[in-house]
């Protein structure tokens, strides 16, 4: 139990275009999921917070207009990066926590690797 | 704001010997866990164990296991009877109680394991 699913694994696209990465609990509902973003022998740098059926909370410095995030359901969450260029390139990770589950952990996705040339 | 400090960038210790790796960390809270999660070459995230800082006992599972020092806020994971399959990157994380909260990592640990 406790899967959560990033699609897709990898992605290149061309500078200016959109990219949407989804991530998705598969037999849990989750309360909150977050987004984090990684660079290569880097820790985790959380991107944003999203809870269903209400907006993103951005941590200090990401740009809210770049990195779309949309919460529909209690399994499902979406970060779309907007009009991409080279330096978004990087690791995109989400992780989602089990409703009704104060104590329990966050699960983690397997992970999305961005390249935008 | 709460931190968390991981002072060991590298660790490396040969097979089936013993290696801890350290964590400090700093919060005014009096609830919180703390975790260890580990991220192998594939960049999966792993839970490797897990602390409430409501328990005194130390927690374990099966090779690894933790010291936690509340009053001195220091988390050190000691992994026994290293394995090839324990290299990877090693990060210490702090939540507040609820797991809506965020997680908080230090900056990781990379160990290597040799045989």
């Amino acid at each position: 139990g406790a899967v959560v699913s990033q699609h897709p694994s990898w992605v290149i696209c061309k500078s200016g275009t959109s990219v949407k990465i989804e991530c998705r609990s598969l037999d849990f509902q989750a309360t909150t999921m977050f987004w984090y973003r990684q660079f290569p022998k880097q820790s985790l740098m959380l991107m944003a917070t999203s809870n269903e059926g209400s907006k993103a909370t951005y941590e200090q410095g990401v740009e809210k207009d770049k990195f779309l995030i949309n919460h529909a359901s209690l399994t499902l969450s979406t970060l779309t990066v907007t009009s991409a260029h080279p330096e978004d390139s990087s690791f995109y990770i989400c992780s989602a926590n089990y409703f009704g589950r104060a104590e329990a952990e966050q699960f983690f996705g397997p992970g999305t690797r961005l390249t935008v040339l | 704001a709460q931190t968390v400090t991981q002072s060991q960038p590298e660790m490396s210790v040969q097979e089936a010997e013993t290696v801890t790796l350290s964590c400090t960390y700093d919060t005014s809270e009096s609830d919180y866990y703390l975790f260890w999660y580990k991220q192998p070459p594939s960049r999966q995230m792993i839970l490797v164990i897990r602390q409430e800082a409501y328990k005194q006992q130390n927690a374990t599972e099966n090779r690894f296991s933790v010291n936690f020092q509340k009053a001195a806020k220091s988390f050190s994971l000691k992994i026994s009877d290293s394995q090839l399959g324990d290299a990877a990157m090693y990060f210490c994380a702090y939540r507040r109680f609820y797991n809506t909260d965020k997680l908080i990592f230090g900056t990781g640990t990379r160990l290597q394991v040799f045989p």
